[in-house]
């Protein structure tokens, strides 16, 4: 079953741009994680950030979390071409901290 | 070093077949996964194995599938007369420990997957 919804399901921007997705999910989680996807290097864990953080930075990207609205968002700051992959939400629920719930993911292409 | 592999990368088979998917998780990784991914769909979990024991494996859809682990390291997941709507990506995925765990101990790294086609 999936546990999350992407948003917008596909997105197309200019390099050089900042890219925002959305993800919402349904239960509480320990954790949400979020996973690149192209298909020269699968899937590829770019960020966590627990139940109990609001924001974390990695690089170029930033992730937020609202747990009162159950939803998260990746910003990916100045894209590349090579940012050009379907990006997943994954969230580990609480009290069954073991798999990945997924969302459907949104479709990213950067432009040159 | 080396990640997760998996094998076959393609597998095409006739409805009815038997058919075994391989996954060698990174070493030392106790925890394992397997998903499936369907055409524009995200992952969808499987079964999870800690160790050689399958810790949850809620997620399998029928008894057609089973997975085992015997040694806490390879895992094969077997299918038993395969059906057109099996066709999918099987990924595998191996973590350090079971999410949950101390910060860093939850990713997981995921093989290039095996593209099942079942004609």
């Amino acid at each position: 079953s999936q546990q999350g919804e992407e948003d917008p399901q596909a997105l197309s921007i200019q390099e050089g741009e900042n890219a925002t997705m959305n993800c919402s999910y349904k239960t509480s989680i320990n954790n949400l994680q979020w996973y690149r996807q192209n298909s020269g290097r699968g899937l590829v864990h770019l960020i966590l950030i627990r139940s109990n953080e609001r924001e974390k930075h990695s690089g170029r990207l930033r992730v937020t979390l609202d747990t009162s609205k159950k939803s998260s968002s990746l910003l990916i700051t100045a894209s590349r071409a090579a940012d050009t992959a379907s990006y997943f939400c994954a969230t580990v629920q609480a009290g069954n901290n073991r798999k990945l719930i997924w969302g459907l993911g949104t479709s990213l292409a950067v432009n040159p | 070093g080396a990640g997760v592999s998996q094998t076959p990368s393609n597998k095409v088979t006739e409805k009815g077949k038997y058919v075994e998917l391989r996954c060698d998780p990174i070493s030392g990784h106790t925890a394992l996964y397997w998903y499936r991914q369907s055409l524009g769909q995200g992952p969808e979990f499987l079964i999870y194995f800690q160790g050689t024991g399958a810790a949850d494996d809620s997620g399998l859809p029928n008894d057609r599938f089973f997975a085992v682990r015997p040694e806490g390291s390879v895992s094969t997941l077997k299918i038993q007369r395969t059906e057109r709507g099996d066709s999918a990506v099987y990924l595998c995925a191996s973590s350090l420990a079971i999410a949950g765990g101390p910060a860093g101990y939850n990713e997981q790294f995921f093989g290039p997957g095996t593209r099942l086609t079942v004609l």
